[in-house]
């Protein structure tokens, strides 16, 4: 069954404006990741945060996890308009297992 | 020197035909995957596969078999195609680690007509 669902589905935003997507997730996790898609191509891993941290920052982006609402979130601060992508959470319960992806956020962020 | 390659990139074919596309990781990844993503973005698993244990989501219909001739690939082979099956096919790997950060490949597009 699907673990992560975003919220919202669609966000369309301007360049400098911070960009907030949501995630959330239904059973145990060993961590959850965060990928981004551009149209037309694969998924590139962004960041990921294990159960036992709270927050974690890798330049523009920001990610947060509280365990105990089994939720995520994913800030990107200062846009630009080649953040526009979709961005995918995805769970991960057991090495070497596949990941249990949401249905992604859309992002469009104009110039 | 791409990570994990597909081939092909587009797959166009007519209903009962049988395909396969294929994908190759030159990362030394133990486990490789299986995904179809949707005209809705929903990305599914449909198989994961390392050299001990074959996992199959068992949603998947036996028409789809993945087929892995050495550890640096994973081929999907589907038989007597269906209009249902068009959608875009990722391959993906990862090392067997704790996080479990998977490298993706860049998708074949398949159309069922």
């Amino acid at each position: 069954s699907q673990q992560g669902e975003e919220d919202p589905q669609a966000l369309s935003i301007q360049e400098g404006e911070n960009a907030t997507m949501n995630c959330s997730y239904k059973t145990s996790i060993n961590n959850l990741q965060w990928y981004r898609q551009n149209s037309g191509r694969g998924l590139v891993h962004l960041i990921l945060i294990r159960s036992n941290e709270r927050e974690k920052h890798s330049g523009r982006l920001r990610v947060t996890l509280d365990t105990s609402k089994k939720s995520s979130s994913l800030l990107i601060t200062a846009s630009r308009a080649a953040d526009t992508a979709s961005y995918f959470c995805a769970a991960n319960s057991n090495s070497g297992y596949a990941l249990n992806f949401g249905k992604g956020t859309s992002l469009l962020v104009t110039p | 020197d791409t990570a994990v390659s597909q081939t092909p990139k587009y797959l166009v074919t007519q209903m009962g035909n049988d395909k396969s596309i294929k994908c190759e990781q030159n990362l030394g990844h133990d486990t490789m995957y299986w995904y179809k993503q949707d005209s809705k973005k929903f990305l599914k698993i449909m198989f994961s596969y390392n050299n001990k244990e074959l996992i199959i989501n068992e949603t998947v219909p036996n028409r789809f078999s993945p087929k892995s001739p050495d550890k640096a690939h994973l081929n999907l082979h589907i038989n007597s195609l269906e209009l249902g099956d068009s959608a875009v096919y990722f391959c993906a790997s990862s090392q067997e680690s704790d996080s479990n950060e998977q490298y993706f490949g860049p998708g074949t597009r398949l159309t069922v007509t």
